[in-house]
């Protein structure tokens, strides 16, 4: 079973500009993470979808990061401007469904974001 | 609010001995779920193991068991007969019914051959 895809592995950027990053969730999977892990700390919950729709985005900055998952399948996570402190790991994530029961969390390799 | 916190920051163990990493936890909720996570160096972030608050029996995974103290709020994992691929970051996390799990700050485990 393929796992959960995540493009590109690493990326460095200047301040201001602007930086996608892809994920492919496992097949089948419906609910898909992003986290922001900032190195020394523990993942954060940027934002939940459910297939195509947002559970939970309470803590994106939404002035400058957005997210979409269009045909509730891959989605794409956009910073616009970046910023020095934007600098972490963005770790996509997916399991089967929105219960707990079975939230066992597949994560990805991580996109690795240098601002300079 | 919920909060996770692991206070070893970094720890190391001599292969084939057995280490027990710390996490307490803060919440108001009687039922939520636990887990322990595994992540190696540049590798992805992989379950190592679930408690569910409501059972008393402590989980095991193989060489991977925890000792979970609902009314200490306290989720410690250990691991018997340390091995070189456990070399990796352990983050506990804790989640309720429905809602985003809360990652520990995490705990570097090194396993000395």
């Amino acid at each position: 079973e393929a796992g959960v895809a995540q493009s590109p592995r690493y990326k460095i950027i200047e301040k201001r500009q602007s930086v996608a990053f892809w994920c492919n969730p496992i097949s089948g999977h419906a609910t898909l993470y992003w986290y922001q892990q900032i190195l020394g700390q523990g993942p954060k919950l940027l934002i939940q979808f459910q297939n195509n729709g947002v559970v939970d985005d309470s803590q994106l900055p939404k002035d400058r990061f957005s997210a979409e998952r269009l045909k509730g399948v891959d989605s794409t996570l956009k910073i616009q401007p970046a910023k020095l402190e934007d600098s972490a790991v963005y770790l996509c994530a997916s399991s089967l469904a929105q219960s707990p029961s079975y939230n066992e969390q597949f994560f990805g390799p991580g996109t690795r974001l240098t601002v300079l | 609010a919920q909060t996770v916190t692991q206070s070893q920051p970094e720890m190391s163990v001599q292969e084939a001995e057995t280490v027990t990493l710390s996490c307490t936890y803060d919440t108001s909720e009687n039922n939520y779920y636990l887990f322990w996570y595994k992540q190696p160096p540049s590798r992805q972030m992989i379950l190592v193991i679930r408690q569910e608050a409501y059972k008393q029996q402590n989980a095991t995974e193989n060489r991977f068991s925890v000792n979970f103290q609902k009314a200490a709020k306290s989720f410690s994992l250990k691991i018997s007969d340390s091995q070189l691929g456990d070399t990796a970051m352990y983050f506990c996390a804790f989640q309720t019914s429905y809602d985003k799990v809360i990652f520990g700050p995490g705990t570097s485990l090194s396993v000395i051959p």
